[in-house]
């Protein structure tokens, strides 16, 4: 199948600082790349989708100016965690669908983001 | 963001007896489904998905039911492996002009060997 991957896997950081963290699509292109945040225990929660050549779209009370997204090309989408907090802290993942169908979306392995 | 329950409910089965894991999904418009499975620290993987025009489908050692009168699903696991310890979330699919989907509680599977 299918192969999106992340950078890095897991990354500490001190409270303040920003934190970039990159999903690609392998071997395909992704016009569209979704990105979810995950708590220990709980679910996958939406975070925004991803547009290449547009700005993302971000969900309900998801905050635009912290969660920076570019999707730089057809296999590049980035999420950048700015002045990050403790309470940013989480497993962070990207998906990217090989057509427009969510039947063909495929998951990355997840960054896990620890703010100290 | 969206997402549906905050604590994770856990089954605990026997190795080779049959799983049967159960979801509430919020949207009556929505019109496709995807059980996923998710082994600890890594990304969701597909297992299978059912469209709101079916009520029932089978994979290999998996079927997924639909009773949309309830909005439910349920996973059924035939034969379960200790490979198939994970958490295990259904996802609707809300067709926005694109696609989103939105993730259900999930279900923290242990199996006994």
């Amino acid at each position: 199948g299918a192969v999106v991957s992340q950078h890095p896997s897991w990354v500490i950081c001190k409270s303040g600082t920003s934190v970039k963290i990159e999903c690609r699509s392998l071997d395909f292109q992704a016009t569209t790349m979704f990105w979810y945040r995950q708590f220990p225990k709980q679910s996958l929660m939406l975070m925004a989708t991803s547009n290449e050549g547009s700005k993302a779209t971000y969900e309900q009370g998801v905050e635009k100016d912290k969660f920076l997204i570019n999707h730089a090309s057809l296999t590049l989408s980035t999420l950048t965690v700015t002045s990050a907090h403790p309470e940013d802290s989480s497993f962070y993942i990207c998906s990217a669908p090989t057509s427009g169908r969510p039947d063909t979306q495929y998951f990355g392995p997840g960054t896990r983001l620890t703010v100290l | 963001g969206e997402s549906v329950g905050l604590h994770l409910p856990t089954l605990s089965v026997q190795e080779g007896d049959n799983s049967i894991i159960n979801c509430a999904y919020s949207n009556s418009a929505s019109d496709y489904f995807i059980w996923y499975k998710q082994e600890s620290g890594k990304g969701p993987q597909f297992i299978i998905d059912i469209r709101s025009n079916m009520d029932k489908r089978q994979g290999q050692r998996v079927t997924v039911l639909l009773n949309k009168t309830v909005k439910h699903l349920s996973l059924q696991i035939a034969a379960t492996q200790p490979g198939d310890s994970a958490v295990y979330f259904c996802a609707e699919n809300k067709n926005t002009g694109g696609f989103k989907t939105i993730f259900g509680a999930g279900t923290r599977l242990f199996v006994k060997a």
